[in-house]
């Protein structure tokens, strides 16, 4: 049982260049989130997505792109990168309950340059 | 909004030490409380849970209880090892609002030394 897969782990860019991650989870999990993880600032909501061809802006949703064509599947795209998205990024899956929490991916360490 | 409040800054004790870090919410309706651990290099892990008032989620040696009387959720645990270095993040969940999207606090590194 896989859970919560992100692809790719590392990543370099060069500033402009474009790039997508990918999640996909095997749970059946309605929502999916994608979050950042900064040095001092805690986990930071990017978009997010309560079922299958609906998204949905979080906290700091500028630069990024999201998708979700299959319930499975949650792809976070950068169109033109800069150096302030270096980070750590994660995805993360739960059912509709409240109080199932979340699973997490092992998360996306991505550097711009 | 729906927020929750670590402890500042790191936490630094040695092996077999008592550990505490604490955790306070805010929130509009009765949120489910949660404890997540983060290892070095790796995602977030669900380390345990309560979904009610004066309920005790456990799981590993660790311990937090709900307290809705001072909005509280600290965790604990008795003897910590050096394989408990780790990063902690107190998060809720507030059906109130139809959604079940995490709050979660900033997090306590804890190093532990042998």
């Amino acid at each position: 049982n896989a859970g919560v897969t992100q692809t790719p782990k590392f990543r370099v860019l060069k500033t402009g260049q474009s790039m997508t991650l990918l999640c996909a989870q095997d749970m059946n999990h309605e929502y999916m989130y994608w979050y950042r993880q900064d040095p001092g600032m805690g986990l930071r909501l990017i978009h997010y997505s309560v079922g299958e061809g609906t998204t949905a802006k979080g906290e700091v949703p500028d630069g990024y792109n999201v998708s979700r064509l299959k319930k499975q599947n949650f792809l976070l795209g950068l169109e033109s990168a800069a150096p302030s998205q270096t980070s750590v990024y994660f995805c993360a899956s739960s059912p509709w309950r409240p109080d199932y929490g979340y699973t997490f991916g092992s998360g996306t360490r991505l550097t711009v340059v | 909004g729906d927020s929750v409040t670590q402890m500042e800054g790191p936490v630094t004790l040695s092996e077999e030490a008592f550990l505490t870090i604490n955790c306070t919410y805010t929130a509009t309706g009765y949120p489910s409380l949660f404890w997540y651990v983060q290892y070095p290099g790796e995602g977030l892990q669900l380390l345990l849970k309560a979904t009610k008032a004066d309920d005790k989620g456990s799981n590993k040696g660790f311990e937090a209880t709900y307290r809705k009387e001072t909005t509280s959720f600290h965790l604990e645990k008795g003897s910590v090892q050096v394989s408990d270095s780790a990063v902690y993040f107190c998060a809720l969940s507030d059906s109130y609002y139809g959604n079940n999207r995490l709050a979660f606090g900033k997090g306590n590194q804890v190093v532990v030394i042998p």
